[in-house]
């Protein structure tokens, strides 16, 4: 596909699971970002990668947030124990270079509900 | 610390009347700017960007902004709205000597009035 893909598209979790969202950048992009939209609200930062390296992680709410990008290319963002103030719209961006210039193309983003 | 306000959450226009959906920002070094639109279930598009040089940028679908350093107001505007203009819009900053994270407001929801 040529723009960023992100699955599953809704998931609904009872508190206390555990959830696994996916990120499947444009091909070839270095940057990619996760943002979490609260109901009624902007995006906000949660992590930043590029390539492999995860170089800034300051947005994760806790330490039951954790996101990977072993192979610089698709992403995971993994919460534990989840709550019910997690439930929020996860959004995926991809960047094709590192630089605040360029345009970050984001994904539909994985509607979390948390029961 | 980078921020951005967006002035009316909710913002109704006629079908052919000017869109101004207003934006201000507080950075400590000249930002990059962006407005970027989300339809409902669908992920944010970029509308347009400010990054260096003309305080003009126009973007797609007919909308324009002006970056105005003195008045630290990144403004949307459209000369003529269409129906299918009504959408949610987000103002955003980034630092450029940061790490390329986008800052976003809070979001103008736009109503179009037939």
């Amino acid at each position: 596909g040529a723009g960023v893909s992100q699955s599953p598209r809704y998931k609904v979790a009872k508190r206390g699971q555990d959830v696994a969202l996916r990120c499947d950048p444009i091909s070839g992009h270095v940057s990619l970002f996760w943002y979490q939209q609260a109901l009624g609200q902007g995006p906000e930062f949660l992590t930043y990668f590029q390539n492999e390296a995860q170089l800034d992680k300051s947005g994760l709410p806790s330490d039951r947030f954790f996101a990977e990008r072993p192979e610089g290319s698709v992403s995971t963002l993994k919460i534990q124990r989840t709550q019910q103030e997690d439930s929020a719209v996860y959004l995926c961006a991809s960047s094709p270079l590192a630089g605040g210039q360029e345009t970050q193309y984001f994904g539909p983003g994985t509607r979390l509900l948390v029961l | 610390a980078q921020s951005v306000t967006q002035l009316g959450s909710h913002v109704s226009v006629s079908e052919g009347a000017l869109v101004l959906l207003r934006c201000n920002y507080s950075s400590s070094v000249p930002p990059y700017l962006f407005w970027y639109v989300q339809y409902p279930n669908q992920g944010l598009q970029l509308l347009l960007k400010y990054t260096t040089g003309a305080t003009l940028v126009k973007g797609i679908n007919g909308f324009e902004a002006e970056f105005k350093k003195s008045e630290t107001s990144f403004h949307l505007t459209k000369p003529s709205a269409h129906m299918s203009d009504a959408a949610e819009y987000f103002c955003a900053v980034s630092d450029p000597s940061g790490d390329d994270k986008i800052i976003f407001g809070k979001g103008t929801r736009l109503h179009i009035l037939p």
